[in-house]
């Protein structure tokens, strides 16, 4: 079946340590984003490709950057976790064009200790 | 600036007992699309229903239904015989076109409505 797909579904990680989330999708969407959800929070997005182009949110901090090698794969890296950075991150895709539905993955569930 | 509300924190229910969560949303574009997503415990977000913004006929999934009404601006969702399986955290989505119908989706979430349904 055509999915988006994370890994791991969980991390743990040190303080300060770069930690690398991976994304991959079977649907060849174009457009794929990373989201970060806190607990009992709304998904926060953090930035998006367009194809190659990158779109980072204004608010996104440095410590978080993205790679995208081809069209099935997105990787989120966390350069130096900090406590704050525990979260859920969530993967998404969708095509381009008129369509405007976004499927997310399953997420990484990351522990920062 | 678009902005979706979900008033409702949490909600409790008894099995088969009916629901309704509420959403409403602002955006200055005339163009946009809503969405409503499911997220059980397992932490994937689901899919649920898009609606288009010219597009105001209220739908019905089994025992989903969303009732849409631009002249309040809102998008309520109701789940008719609540089951156990039913219990997660509920979001409401706002989408805006953007220009040219380039818009690369942005999703502005409400903060999420806790269902718990008691069996």
């Amino acid at each position: 079946d055509a999915m988006v797909i994370q890994n791991p579904r969980y991390q743990v990680t040190q303080f300060g340590k770069p930690v690398t989330l991976s994304c991959s999708q079977t649907l060849n969407h174009n457009v794929m984003y990373w989201y970060q959800q806190k607990s009992s929070q709304a998904p926060k997005l953090l930035f998006h490709y367009y194809d190659k182009d990158f779109n980072n949110e204004a608010d996104t901090p440095d410590n978080f950057q993205s790679r995208r090698p081809n069209t099935s794969f997105c990787f989120l890296d966390i350069r130096s976790p900090g406590l704050g950075d525990a979260a859920m991150y969530l993967c998404a895709t969708k095509p381009s064009g008129g369509a405007v539905t976004q499927y997310f993955g399953p997420g990484t569930r990351l522990l920062v200790l | 600036a678009q902005k979706v509300t979900q008033a409702q924190t949490e909600i409790s229910v008894v099995e088969k007992e009916d629901v309704t969560l509420d959403c409403v949303y602002e955006t200055r574009d005339t163009t946009y699309y809503l969405f409503w997503y499911k997220q059980p415990p397992s932490g994937e977000l689901v899919f649920l229903i898009r609606r288009n913004s010219f597009d105001e006929q209220n739908e019905i999934s089994g025992r989903y239904s969303w009732n849409f009404q631009k002249s309040t601006s809102s998008f309520n969702f109701t789940i008719t015989a609540s089951q156990v399986v039913d219990s997660a955290v509920y979001f409401c989505a706002l989408s805006e076109a953007g220009a040219g119908g380039t818009s690369y989706g942005k999703l502005t979430f409400g903060q999420g409505t806790i269902l718990t349904v008691h069996p």
